[in-house]
């Protein structure tokens, strides 16, 4: 079985630039997470998105949005890149139900922002 | 906002040694979970524990959630060069809080000397 799939696994963009990450979830699951990584740190959370909808916000700016799609995979959008946003997008994917809280990871997206 | 601080930030050992890292939080988690990241790859997920007091073992790798909820602690036994890397703590906040919003400690950078 396929995990996590993130495209593309490596980036470079301009500052005052946009970005468009994608992640497609593990099949069955209908959660999709994302976090920022950046080096030497733990990752910070993002974005939640179950069944289509908003689940949870990070301390992020209005820059980033994202959004799930019918078939629970998702996007990343960044605006106006700032050299502070170079770091390794990561997307979760999780099975929700009562009682259970696993994620699992992609490969990630490193994006260098020059 | 909730912090973990986990410790050591890194060790150097030998092969064969044991190892422990742990975890505390200034709030209470309802699930705990330790993952393991590699050069240029996403976290990948070792344990998760679900109930205060539970003990988990996973391989040579064991876990424990803390009584308080506010802690937990990773052992690897009989350590290996293959055990190098860099070892996240991960903890979910009860509800309201859903789906996997996780925040993460900011690492054991992991040395085994052959």
């Amino acid at each position: 079985d396929a995990g996590v799939t993130q495209s593309p696994t490596h980036l470079i963009k301009t500052r005052g630039q946009h970005v468009t990450l994608r992640c497609s979830p593990i099949s069955g699951h209908k959660s999709v997470s994302w976090y920022q990584q950046v080096l030497g740190q733990g990752p910070q959370f993002i974005f939640q998105y179950y069944e289509k909808e908003e689940r949870g916000r990070g301390n992020f700016p209005d820059r980033f949005s994202a959004r799930q799609f019918p078939n629970y995979s998702s996007e990343l959008n960044v605006n106006a890149l700032l050299l502070g946003d170079s770091a390794l997008y990561l997307c979760a994917s999780s099975f929700i139900r009562v009682g259970y809280t696993e994620a699992f990871f992609g490969q990630g997206t490193r994006l260098t922002v020059v | 906002g909730q912090q973990l601080n986990q410790s050591p930030q890194s060790m150097f050992i030998q092969e064969g040694e044991d190892v422990s890292m742990n975890c505390t939080s200034s709030s209470i988690f309802n699930t705990w979970l330790w993952y393991k990241q590699e050069p240029g790859e996403g976290p990948v997920l070792l344990i998760a524990l679900y109930k205060a007091g539970e003990l988990t073992s996973n391989g040579r790798l064991t876990a424990q959630f803390g009584i308080t909820r506010k802690d937990s602690f990773l052992n690897i036994s009989a350590s290996i060069p293959s055990d190098v890397g860099i070892y996240f703590c991960a903890g979910h906040p009860p509800p309201p809080t859903s789906g996997s919003r996780l925040t993460f400690g900011e690492g054991t950078q992991l040395t085994v000397n052959p």
